[in-house]
């Protein structure tokens, strides 16, 4: 069964609004996680490192304050689109190596969120 | 960017034959990794290959890596009709778990 799980797996939203996505852990605890986009038919993009109890960091380009990043506990963290615009409509996964594994274990990833902002 | 490569972008094959994808990344790495993504879902970690390994195997899976090159390649014996799917390499630093993906092959197995 699934280790990470997202929530929503896709959601519609009207220009302007912010959305929130989360990501869990669910029988592990993680201290970090990590955000991608994939837009169709493309490669997973890193966005941002999501630090439990820290700020997240942002990979070069990706605005911080469009996309924010809490990483509230060690099962949980939430990414918000924040006036999402359609160019923002993509696919937003989340990953999770779990701790205490070996640096650059094999990472969990959560099923994905298809975000489409009309 | 720290992206890779992958190639081919797009393979075609009838059951039971070999399909072969090539990987070529930019960064120093701790592992490199293969994953697969059925459409519109996430992704499923197939094998690692760390930097010291040249070859690895996992049943109808084998990986090898030259790191003189920044290759890599998966090749699936035998392939099958639920073996279609997009399969994307993955780099690993030697910090922070972070992964770096190549842009993808999507394999068709046609039946």
């Amino acid at each position: 069964g699934a280790v990470v799980s997202q929530h929503p797996s896709w959601v519609i939203c009207k220009s302007g609004t912010s959305v929130k996505i989360e990501c869990r852990s669910l029988d592990f605890q993680a201290t970090t996680m990590f955000w991608y986009r994939q837009f169709p038919k493309q490669s997973l993009m890193l966005m941002a490192t999501s630090n439990e109890g820290s700020k997240a960091t942002y990979e070069q380009g990706v605005e911080k304050d469009k996309f924010l990043i809490n990483h509230a506990s060690l099962t949980l963290s939430t990414l918000t689109v924040t006036s999402a615009h359609p160019e923002d409509s993509s696919f937003y996964i989340c990953s999770a190596p779990r701790v205490g594994a070996r640096i650059n274990a094999e990472a969990f990833f959560g099923q994905g969120t298809r975000l489409t902002v009309v | 960017s720290q992206q890779g490569e992958e190639d081919p972008q797009a393979l075609s094959i009838q059951e039971g034959e070999n399909a072969t994808m090539n990987c070529s990344y930019k960064t120093s790495i701790n592992n490199l990794q293969w994953y697969r993504q059925n459409s519109g879902r996430g992704l499923v970690h197939l094998i690692l290959i760390r930097s010291n390994e040249r070859e690895k195997h996992s049943g109808r899976l084998r990986v090898t890596l030259d790191t003189s090159k920044k290759s890599s390649s998966l090749l699936i014996t035998a392939s099958r009709a639920a073996d279609t799917a997009s399969y994307f390499c993955a780099a690993t630093t030697y910090n922070f778990n972070k992964f770096y993906f190549g842009s993808g092959t999507k394999l068709n197995v046609k039946p």
